[in-house]
């Protein structure tokens, strides 16, 4: 399985960025994919995810309203839409596929190689 | 501000065991919940060490190990090798914040 990453990008504070990540093999809606960020010397963060064969998705408190996460069956891909860009939200996003079950907490299995977004006027 | 908890850093010298903690509380470990653990070399992105507390996936030397204990978890390096130098996070599920994932605060091993 490999999970590959759409390019950098740079933005303007309160502009949109979309990042995509599209998964090889046949297995996509066998899963769910979560979105993790990594500002510059920071920890990791969660901030989404979605089930491909439900078409629905969560997100974490603190992206509530600005992030929007969603998945196409047809090109196995996942995106991650944030919007409203600050300059605190300049990170590497990374995919990851999801393992586990609904009875057990999920761990991430395979990830993207993460994409650089920066937010600077 | 991660609701777990780790070390800012550890270190040792070639060969030395260490271990990092990773502390939570009752709505997140100590609630039963399972705990993964991540390498992260740098620049790269993490890549699964430990999954369900104590389980290791293929690939991964048994100089890495996971166990947990009430509101605690801990990851454990024998033998340790320059190669192991990187950051380590635990992930895990918290209750009280209805997130599906939260990860620690991270470690940092350096390798003397």
């Amino acid at each position: 399985v490999q999970l590959v990453q759409s390019g950098a990008e740079v933005k303007k504070p309160g502009s949109s960025v979309k990042v995509s990540c599209k998964a090889s093999g046949d297995t996509f809606t066998l899963f769910s994919f979560s979105w993790v960020r990594q500002a510059p010397g920071r920890g990791l963060e969660w901030m989404g995810r979605v089930i491909p064969i439900l078409a629905t998705a969560i997100y974490a408190q603190k992206f509530q309203g600005r992030v929007t996460i969603t998945a196409d069956k047809s090109t196995s891909t996942a995106y991650m839409e944030l919007s409203s860009l600050r300059s605190d939200d300049t990170a590497v996003y990374f995919c990851a596929r999801e393992q586990g079950s609904s009875s057990s907490v999920y761990y991430f299995d395979h990830w993207g190689q993460g994409t650089l977004v920066t937010v600077s006027s | 501000q991660s609701v777990l908890t780790q070390p800012p850093s550890v270190s040792g010298a070639p060969g030395q065991r260490v271990t990092i903690s990773c502390t939570g509380s009752s709505s997140n470990i100590g609630a039963g919940y399972d705990v993964h653990w991540y390498q992260q070399l740098p620049g790269t992105a993490p890549k699964l060490l430990i999954y369900a507390n104590s389980n290791r996936p293929s690939g991964v030397p048994d100089r890495f190990s996971g166990s947990k204990s009430g509101a605690s978890a801990s990851l454990a390096i024998t033998g340790l090798q320059a190669e192991d130098e990187a950051d380590y996070y635990c992930q895990s599920y918290d209750s009280s914040l209805s997130a599906f994932s939260v990860f620690g605060t991270g470690t940092k091993v350096t390798v003397l």
